[in-house]
């Protein structure tokens, strides 16, 4: 049962464009990720956010940016994509509990894959 | 600093035969170990996880995985495979921020081909 939303599934720009992906989660959790996926399955973790609060932001390129309007919502912009941006980003959330096992429980959405031509 | 590796990119088994996907981690503290499979095209699906007790923790669809300190290792199995296990498993370290926040360090994923 999806309880983590994306959109939109697939987007296709051109480089120097701006594109925006929304995220919802209808869990209640606290913490909510950004990952990008390579095409060799690669994962990498971007941004984490709990309660609205920006709590990881690994090394990325300034153009990209969350944006989280609540705990259940948060989206990512990159301002002007680039040909190594494309891959897909996977949005996940967490309860975010430091301690408690269920902390460490991760649920993904479905993904976004962008094209940069 | 905790990594995870995993060190075959690629296994190829036939249905009803048993498995072993291999993962190896490295740790500066406490862990959390789990699996993840991701199906194509799809988004990641959590398996199981360790954290402390017994090593051997029981997942969903019959798997199981083995935490060995002495091994550095968490390997995941399972006795017998159906054609719908084919996927890309992903083998993940916890790293905690402090505070509210935790990150998982994903290994390289292994792709687990199941033929009929």
């Amino acid at each position: 049962e999806t309880a983590v939303f994306q959109t939109p599934n697939y987007h296709v720009t051109q480089v120097g464009n701006e594109v925006s992906f929304n995220c919802k989660q209808t869990l209640g959790h606290d913490t909510m990720y950004w990952y990008k996926q390579d095409s060799k399955k690669l994962l990498k973790i971007m941004f984490s956010y709990n309660n609205k609060q920006l709590i990881v932001n690994e090394t990325v390129p300034r153009r990209f940016s969350p944006q989280s309007s609540d705990k259940a919502h948060l989206n990512l912009r990159i301002k002007s994509v680039e040909p190594e941006d494309s891959a897909v980003y996977l949005c996940a959330s967490s309860k975010g509990a430091w301690g408690g096992a269920s902390a460490e429980t991760l649920y993904f959405g479905s993904g976004t894959r962008l094209t940069v031509l | 600093t905790q990594t995870v590796s995993q060190s075959d990119a690629h296994v190829t088994v036939f249905e009803g035969d048993s498995v072993e996907l291999r993962c190896n981690y490295s740790y500066g503290g406490s862990i959390y170990l789990s699996w993840y499979i991701q199906h194509h095209g799809r988004g990641l699906q959590f398996l199981l996880k360790y954290y402390s007790g017994n090593p051997v923790v029981q997942g969903v669809n019959g798997f199981e995985a083995e935490f060995s300190k002495s091994d550095s290792s968490f390997h995941l199995r399972k006795a017998s495979v159906h054609w719908s296990d084919s996927a890309v498993y992903f083998c993940a370290v916890s790293k905690n921020y402090g505070g509210s926040g935790n990150k998982l360090i994903f290994g390289t994923g292994t792709l687990l081909s199941v033929k009929p």
